[in-house]
């Protein structure tokens, strides 16, 4: 089956544009995670959905990031008035219930570069 | 503190032998798991692994194996005869509060990087 989309795969922006990634994950996994990859930092976690709502979104680094899942399936990362350093790769995650071990299904990633 | 500490910084393996990739980690909550991933050149994540810190038996998957350590907080992988498409970056996580389902977030160590030599 189809595993977990990301789109666009590469976004280069100025700064001070806003973006929007957008990620679909698994069909049936109710559960939706990002994190962002970058050189210095590693993996991070930003925020965690469970149906549409967001239980966890103690890692989004500012008010400048927000997310919406709707429709319990699809959803978007959006970053207002980028700055440089927010460039990094975008991951999205999904995984068939939240718990224990079950283990999450990662997208290939949106590489976002600020100019 | 950190919650995932990977030290290796690069690992080189020859061909069909086995390799050790080391994770440590730090919690006071009982209830936790440990997760293996692996990350190519191409950059997709691959689920490998999973440990449950109730589990009576270390975890093997095919090739992998977790060579789990309680006491001492440690979560090695293990890759039995490596595989020239075991080069990659190999990332241990952990999801904490797994009996209760408050916390679903994975806390990823640095990663190592592993090239399996011909």
């Amino acid at each position: 089956g189809a595993g977990v989309s990301q789109s666009p795969s590469n976004k280069v922006t100025e700064k001070g544009k806003d973006v929007e990634l957008r990620c679909d994950p698994i069909s049936g996994h109710t559960a939706l995670y990002w994190y962002r990859q970058s050189l210095g930092q590693g993996l991070e976690f930003l925020i965690y959905f469970q149906g549409n709502s967001a239980p966890d979104k103690s890692g989004l680094p500012s008010d400048r990031f927000s997310a919406e899942r709707t429709g319990g399936s699809v959803s978007t990362l959006t970053i207002q008035r980028t700055q440089q350093e927010d460039s990094a790769v975008y991951l999205c995650a999904s995984s068939l219930f939240d718990g224990g071990g079950s283990e999450q299904y990662f997208g290939p990633g949106t590489r976002l570069t600020v100019t | 503190a950190q919650k995932i500490t990977q030290t290796q910084p690069g690992m080189f393996v020859q061909e069909k032998e086995a390799v050790t990739l080391d994770c440590t980690y730090d919690t006071s909550d009982p209830s936790y798991g440990l997760f293996w991933y692996k990350q190519p050149s191409s950059g997709e994540m691959i689920f490998l692994i999973y440990q449950g810190s109730y589990d009576q038996q270390n975890a093997t998957e095919g090739r992998y194996s977790l060579n789990f350590q309680k006491a001492r907080k440690s979560a090695n992988l293990v890759i039995s005869a490596s595989q020239l498409g075991d080069s990659a970056m190999y990332f241990c996580a952990m999801r904490e509060s797994i009996r209760t389902g408050a916390n679903s977030k994975l806390t990823f160590g640095k990663g190592i990087t592993l090239s399996v030599r011909p």
